[in-house]
């Protein structure tokens, strides 16, 4: 069964710094990996996705993510952070073998807050 | 734009009632899931849909069951609504298979009381 693990719950950012936020997966094949982003109060918006190629993607707001097969993770980035990222941010996976129409495994969110 | 609407933002119901959270999609896709998100423990799977009058059981269909009888609506059932089921439930729907991108709802909070 594949799985997410975001090791970070909060993470805290002055406004103009650069950002990481971490994410490890757990699937026996190549993944399907994304970064979704929830403001309060709002649905999940989809930031950047990779199937395969290019392991550097870039989405939107600025934001980009590398995926690293020998270290199963998938780290997002940002180099200079706006006080409206302040946001959840998940990470998630989704199988091959379902073709996506079974549904994507989550971590459990890094809750993004920025300081003035 | 995609849209996905769900029928309540939020909603308050007491244990034991039958409860009803709509979903409804404008795109003609094809699956269509149900999550439960909480604190702590991001987005679960309950339930998704890859056809009309078809399901699937996610990760945590306990407690639940969905009806799609249109392609568009996506209906998530509480048989007997208890206090651990309050949560945000979101909907969700993809144009089919291989197409992975998930389209989300603004999420439907949901308080037994």
């Amino acid at each position: 069964a594949q799985s997410v693990t975001q090791p970070d719950i909060h993470i805290t950012v002055s406004e103009g710094a650069s950002l990481e936020l971490r994410c490890n997966y757990s699937y026996g094949a190549t993944p399907y990996l994304f970064w979704y982003v929830q403001s309060p109060g709002q649905g999940l918006q989809l930031l950047l996705k990779y199937f395969s190629g290019d392991t550097l993607v870039q989405g939107i707001k600025g934001f980009e993510a590398e995926f690293k097969r020998s270290q199963s993770s998938f780290n997002l980035r940002k180099p200079s952070v706006h006080w409206s990222d302040a946001a959840e941010y998940f990470c998630a996976v989704g199988s091959h073998s379902g073709g996506g129409a079974d549904g994507l495994t989550f971590g459990k969110g890094t809750h993004l807050i920025i300081q003035p | 734009d995609v849209k996905v609407t769900q029928s309540s933002r939020y909603l308050v119901k007491r244990t034991g009632e039958k409860v009803f959270l709509e979903c409804v999609q404008d795109m003609d896709h094809e699956n269509m899931f149900w999550y439960r998100q909480d604190p702590g423990l991001g987005l679960r799977l309950i339930y998704f849909s890859y056809d009309v009058k078809m399901k699937e059981k996610g990760d945590i269909p306990e407690g639940y069951s969905v009806s799609r009888e249109k392609k568009e609506r996506f209906s998530l059932i509480l048989e007997s609504a208890s206090t651990n089921q309050t949560s945000m439930y979101l909907c969700a729907s993809i144009t089919g298979t291989g197409a992975y991108e998930q389209y989300f709802g603004p999420g439907t909070r949901l308080t037994v009381t």
